[in-house]
């Protein structure tokens, strides 16, 4: 079975500067990963996605996320906050070869301090 | 390009009364996917659809809750009877097929059984 771990249900940084949301999976066999964000009362928007090719993925938004298979993470960052970051931020894994459920993280609420 | 379409948007009933949800997927996509989102929550799966067939319906509740996706295309999600419990957005979400394909998100439909 897949899974993924969020660490950290709140986040609050300042206007300006360092977001880093952390993630960390679980897959018997080569994940894809993806980072969704949900703006209140609103779907899932992909921010950005890894397939196996680059291990450092820049999405949209200025986010980006890098793939350590050594450490078993895809964290998200992106070097400076903006106002319009607040939201909520999933990430989530996809197996394949008959696993290709997408399953979800338990989401991180990011707070921007003006 | 048109988006996943999912009506309604809110609804509101009393325990043990029925609802319906409705979904329409990007055109072309072969997998259909419902998940359940309860407040403060990641998505849950609830059915996975490939064309019209069902893949993965491990964590649907077969006793209340049931889909269909005639000649694969839209689908609907019924819930009867309902409970408090089932109040939640309801997520209709498609993509290309499985894999490391993007999954898009419709905008949900809220239900809230008092």
């Amino acid at each position: 079975a897949q899974s993924v771990t969020q660490l950290g249900s709140h986040v609050s940084v300042s206007e300006g500067a360092l977001v880093l949301l952390r993630c960390n999976y679980s897959s018997s066999v080569p994940p894809y990963l993806f980072w969704y964000v949900q703006y209140p009362n609103q779907g899932l928007q992909l921010l950005l996605k890894y397939t196996s090719a680059a291990t450092l993925v820049k999405g949209i938004n200025g986010f980006e996320a890098e793939f350590k298979k050594s450490e078993t993470s895809f964290h998200l960052t992106k070097p400076s906050a903006h106002m319009s970051d607040a939201a909520e931020y999933f990430c989530a894994v996809r197996g394949n070869f008959g696993n290709e459920k997408l399953t979800f993280g338990t989401g991180t609420r990011l707070t921007i301090i003006p | 390009e048109a988006g996943v379409a999912q009506s309604p948007r809110y609804k509101i009933i009393e325990k043990r009364q029925s609802v319906a949800f409705w979904c329409n997927p990007i055109s072309g996509h072969a997998t259909l996917y419902w998940y359940q989102q309860i407040l403060g929550q990641g998505p849950k799966l609830l059915i996975q659809f490939q064309n019209n067939g069902v893949v993965d319906d491990s964590q649907l509740p077969k006793d209340r809750f049931s889909a269909e996706r005639l000649k694969g295309v839209d689908s609907t999600l019924k819930i009867q009877p309902a409970k408090l419990e089932d109040s939640a957005v309801y997520l209709c979400a498609s993509s290309l097929d499985l894999g490391g394909n993007t999954i898009y998100f419709g905008e949900g439909s809220w239900l809230t059984v008092v």
